[in-house]
Formats: structure tokens, C-alpha cells, sequence
């Protein structure tokens, strides 16, 4: 089995900061893998799709990249309501969710 | 523009069926592979399953509890099973479409709590 890997578990950061987060797989997933934000009582929402690609209504201010093993989600300039819970995932077969990162303003 | 709507009973005792519903509306169901997930309470996501509109299935392997899932295409609907439920059963079930073409779960259910409890 696939294992993700997320790191940092939170993060607390000021609004207009650079985020990052890191996902990493036990294996070569290539690209397949997808970004979501999750906020309390409401259902995760798709950012990132195929490492990269920007689901649509998403800002621009998230952005996806890597291949492999390694992966980052960035936000450009941290908004109030970027405040939520990060997952990474990824489908080889079956999918697999990452621990999650909680992004918190300081 | 696809939405899912799910339902079933949120408050279980052990050893009983957990029994969710999500219906599709717009799209094509049968274009897609279609999935649950729980997230138990203050916890991460977990994948259980997903089938397609011929019936095909995959499991979760780490899965401790019995789990089925069925469709039923006349109503584009899909359904899951959790049988014997504990208290470890306890979470909020999402049901949502996963896409094949970008292989990400783009469409979500709005979830529905579940509690076992004696």
C-alpha cells in the first residue's frame, strides 16, 4: 500500500505570507495526485488536480507541483479564508488520503 | 452541473447496519466511478470504497468493518452497507464522484453523521 505523508501537521502563518505544504508518497505515484481544502462541518473541496492543474473557481493563489514522490501545495499570499485543513491524495489502484495539515492565521 | 444528495440513519446501535444513500442528479452517471468516504470525529479522511455502473467494486483493504456497496442505475443512485457497526464506525460519510480522467473525487455529498452508541 500507497503511504502519504504531509507535513507540517499545522501551520500558522500571518495573512499575505507564502504557505507551503509537502506531501510525500512511499512510492512513484507520477502525477496523480490531488489537492483539497476541507473547512469545519462542510465536505473537502477539490484545489488540485494531476499535481498541477487548478480545478476550476479555484484562485490562483493555490498552486500544485511535483512528480514522483514529492509534492507541494502553495499559497502565494495567505487570505483569512484560507484558514482549513489541507489533504493530499492519491489513486494507484486505491486511493489514499494524506494526515492532513491545518493552516491557522496568526 | 452534477450534485450529490445523500441520506440514511445517523444514530446506530453496535452490532447494527449502517445504511447510506447518494443520489446523482445531472451528468453521467455512468461515466464515473462513484465513492464513500468517512472521516471520524476530529480525525483525517478515509477512503472505503467506490463502484461503477456496472457494479464493479474495490474495497479499502485496511477495512476492519464488512463493507458493501451497490448501485442502482434506473435511479442513479448508489449505496453503502456497513454491517455489525462499533463504536469505531462512528464518522461523517461522504459519498462523491471519482473521476477517472483526472483521478481526483471532484463532486461531493454534503455528509451525513453517524453515531453508534449504545
Amino acid at each position: 500500500d500507497i503511504q502519504m505523508t504531509q507535513s507540517p501537521s499545522t501551520l500558522s502563518a500571518s495573512v499575505g505570507d507564502r504557505v507551503t505544504i509537502t506531501c510525500r508518497a512511499s512510492q512513484s505515484i507520477s502525477t496523480w495526485l490531488a489537492w483539497y481544502q476541507q473547512k469545519p462541518g462542510k465536505a473537502p473541496k477539490l484545489l488540485i488536480y494531476k499535481a498541477s492543474s487548478l480545478e476550476s473557481g479555484v484562485p490562483s493563489r493555490f498552486s500544485g507541483s511535483g512528480s514522483g514522490t514529492e509534492f507541494t501545495l502553495t499559497i502565494t499570499s495567505l487570505q483569512p479564508d484560507d484558514c482549513a485543513t489541507y489533504y493530499c491524495q492519491e489513486y494507484n489502484s486505491y486511493w489514499t488520503f494524506g494526515q492532513g495539515t491545518k493552516v491557522e492565521i496568526k | 452541473q452534477v450534485q450529490l444528495q445523500q441520506w440514511g440513519a445517523g444514530l446506530l446501535k453496535p452490532s447494527e447496519t449502517l445504511s447510506l444513500t447518494c443520489a446523482v442528479y445531472g451528468g453521467s452517471f455512468s461515466a464515473s466511478y462513484w465513492a464513500w468516504i468517512r472521516q471520524p470525529p476530529g480525525k483525517g479522511l478515509e477512503w472505503i470504497g467506490e463502484i461503477n455502473h456496472r457494479g464493479s467494486t474495490k474495497y479499502n483493504p485496511s477495512l476492519k468493518s464488512p463493507v458493501t456497496i451497490s448501485v442502482d442505475t434506473s435511479q442513479n443512485q448508489f449505496s453503502l452497507k456497513v454491517s455489525s457497526v462499533t463504536a469505531a464506525d462512528s464518522a461523517v460519510y461522504y459519498c462523491a464522484r471519482a473521476s477517472r480522467g483526472f483521478y481526483a473525487m471532484d463532486v461531493w455529498g454534503q455528509g451525513t453523521t453517524v453515531t453508534v452508541s449504545s
